[in-house]
């Protein structure tokens, strides 16, 4: 199995853009988690998705983040509009039945909003 | 919330060493808890998964222990390598539904 494929691996862009990342989780893979890593904070949980339902979203940010899952095979994290304190990797991980499962992450996506 | 600390935040040793990675919480009421190992601009990966009714987990040269009543966790690496530097990270999960990161220990194997 490819594992978790995220894109991109790296983004730029300007505040108050529009930022979209993507993540294809492990096939067969039933929960779906978003991340967030900097310096200060470590990692912290944004949502997690099971069977494609948003199930935890208490740790996202503000209204500008936003996420879906279309399917059991894509989600999106997307920020709008951005500002440089979102600066972070963003790393997406799956599991096979949920939360309390083994975790397996992506390589993640090194966001810089100046 | 839980909070998780790790102890040290950075570690040096040469090669061959055995070492000890230390991790701390303050809510013992979880159901498991894994150790992760993140390389530089790299995902974190699995290492053990350790149940909360279990005392100890092995991987062929890593151990985790698990103590819950008194909220601690250690990762046990035997014979060290240059290989095992990376940034070691420990994460119990609880009634909150999630895995609650430590900050990590920053691990330098020199050869």
């Amino acid at each position: 199995d490819a594992g978790v494929i995220q894109s991109p691996r790296h983004e730029v862009t300007e505040m108050g853009q529009e930022v979209t990342l993507r993540c294809k989780p492990i096939s067969g893979h039933n929960s779906l988690f978003w991340y967030r890593q900097t310096m200060m904070r470590g990692l912290e949980l944004l949502i997690y998705f099971n069977n494609n339902v948003p199930i935890d979203d208490s740790g996202m940010p503000e209204d500008r983040f936003s996420a879906k899952m279309p399917n059991a095979s894509f989600s999106t994290l997307k920020i709008q509009p951005s500002e440089p304190r979102d600066s972070a990797v963003y790393f997406c991980a799956s599991s096979e039945t949920g939360p309390v499962e083994k975790l397996f992450f992506g390589s993640g996506t090194q966001l810089s909003v100046l | 919330k839980q909070e998780v600390t790790q102890i040290p935040a950075a570690l040096s040793v040469p090669e061959g060493e055995n070492l000890v990675l230390n991790c701390s919480f303050t809510d013992s009421a979880i159901y498991n808890l894994q150790w992760f190992r993140q390389d530089p601009g790299k995902g974190l990966t699995s290492l053990l998964l350790i149940q909360s009714s279990q005392r100890e987990q092995t991987s062929g040269r890593l151990n985790a222990s698990l103590d819950k009543s008194s909220g601690r966790s250690t990762l046990y690496i035997a014979a060290s390598q240059p290989g095992d530097s990376a940034t070691y990270l420990c994460a119990p999960f609880n009634t909150g539904n999630q895995f609650y990161f430590g900050t990590g220990t920053s691990l330098t194997v020199i050869p």
